[in-house]
Parts: structure tokens; C-alpha cells; sequence
């Protein structure tokens, strides 16, 4: 199966910095990524498709790059509502996988 | 509103049945691939079933395989999981998600469902 592994597990920000997450996949999968947002208690909410395109009515602070093996996911000015677990997927191939997910704490 | 809700979750044995179910609301669920995606306590996500427009076509998960099915019923908006065997590496909430289509994501998913196998 193809492995995901995003970094790192956890990052502590502050409100207004620029934070990025790494995730990447163990054999190419083109641009078949996507990004989601988890709050506790919540589900998963969808951020970005094929690695980089926004999903409607997502804050546009929120960016996606990358291709082939390597992606990451940029949120140019966190926000407080942006603490959450963060989790990229590949969909190139079944069985579908996900990251192990990011953390995002308040420092 | 576009919206999907689970039912069906609880406490099993393990090696009990459970059957989950899925509504789906405020779009045309037959024109939607659908995918079930399940999150053990404290854990990540996790891909377990796939099924297609019509259920001509479905897909699982090696750890689910031979135990759970996937099916739908398009004239009641409706996607279900018959899971068998159960065990308590099952224990966890599982979502029902819309499959967004090309290019691809899975875009809505539901408020999840909790299965619960103990003795």
C-alpha cells in the first residue's frame, strides 16, 4: 500500500505565523492529493484537491504544492480558528491512504 | 443543504453483526461514488470501503475484507455497511463520505457513527 507521511507530527504557532506541513508519499502519485482539517470532536473538513486547488469557501490563507512524491500544505497567517489536526490523502490508487496527521498548537 | 447522516453505530460483541447506514440529503446521490472512512479512538484516518454509482463496483479495505460490505440503495439516498465478524481493532467512528469525483477529494462527509465491539 502507498505510505503517507506527513511532518511535522506536531508544530506549535502562533496566531499569525506562517506555518507549513510536508507530507509525503512513498511512490509517486502525480497530484493526487487532498488536504483535510480535523477539530476535536468534529469531522474532518475538505481543504484542497489535486494538491493544490481550493476547495470552495476555504480562506484563501490556506495553499497547497507539490507533485509527485513530495506536497505541502501553507497557512500564510494562522488564525485562531485554524488550530486543528491536519491530514493529507492520496487518491491516485485504492486502497486510499492517509497521513498520520499534523497537529497544530497554540505556543 | 447538502448532508449526510449516519445511524446504525453502538456496542457489539466481537464477533457480531452491525449494520451502519448513511442518508444522504440535498443532492442527487446517484451521480456520487461513496467511500466509508472510519477513526479509532485517539487515532488517524483510515480508508475502509468504496462503492460506486450504481453498486456495480465496490472496494475494501485488506483488514475489512470478507467481513464488511458495502452497498446503496439510490431510491432511498441511502449507502449502508454490513459489517460481520467484528473485532476490537473495529472500534472506532465511521464516517460516510461523498466522493467528490474528478478531480477528486472526498468533499462531505457525515457526522460519523460509533461502533463500539467489547465483551
Amino acid at each position: 500500500d502507498m505510505q503517507m507521511t506527513q511532518s511535522p507530527s506536531t508544530l506549535s504557532a502562533s496566531v499569525g505565523d506562517r506555518v507549513t506541513i510536508t507530507c509525503r508519499a512513498s511512490q509517486s502519485i502525480s497530484s493526487w492529493l487532498a488536504w483535510y482539517q480535523q477539530k476535536p470532536g468534529k469531522a474532518p473538513k475538505f481543504l484542497i484537491y489535486k494538491a493544490s486547488s481550493l476547495e470552495s469557501g476555504v480562506p484563501s490563507r490556506f495553499s497547497g504544492s507539490g507533485s509527485g512524491t513530495e506536497f505541502t500544505l501553507t497557512i500564510s497567517s494562522l488564525q485562531p480558528d485554524d488550530f486543528a489536526t491536519y491530514y493529507c490523502q492520496q487518491y491516485d490508487h485504492y486502497p486510499w491512504t492517509f497521513g498520520q496527521g499534523t497537529k497544530v498548537e497554540i505556543k | 443543504e447538502v448532508q449526510l447522516v449516519e445511524s446504525g453505530g453502538g456496542l457489539v460483541q466481537p464477533g457480531g453483526p452491525l449494520k451502519l447506514s448513511c442518508a444522504a440529503s440535498g443532492f442527487t446521490f446517484s451521480s456520487h461514488w461513496m467511500q466509508w472512512v472510519r477513526q479509532a479512538p485517539g487515532k488517524g484516518l483510515v480508508w475502509v470501503s468504496y462503492i460506486n454509482f450504481d453498486g456495480s463496483n465496490t472496494g475494501y479495505a485488506d483488514f475489512v475484507k470478507g467481513r464488511f460490505t458495502i452497498s446503496r440503495d439510490n431510491a432511498k439516498n441511502t449507502l449502508y455497511l454490513q459489517m460481520n465478524s467484528l473485532r476490537a481493532e473495529d472500534t472506532a467512528i465511521y464516517y460516510c463520505v461523498r466522493d467528490a469525483g474528478l478531480p477528486g477529494g472526498m468533499d462531505v462527509w457525515g457526522q460519523g457513527t460509533t461502533v463500539t465491539v467489547s465483551s
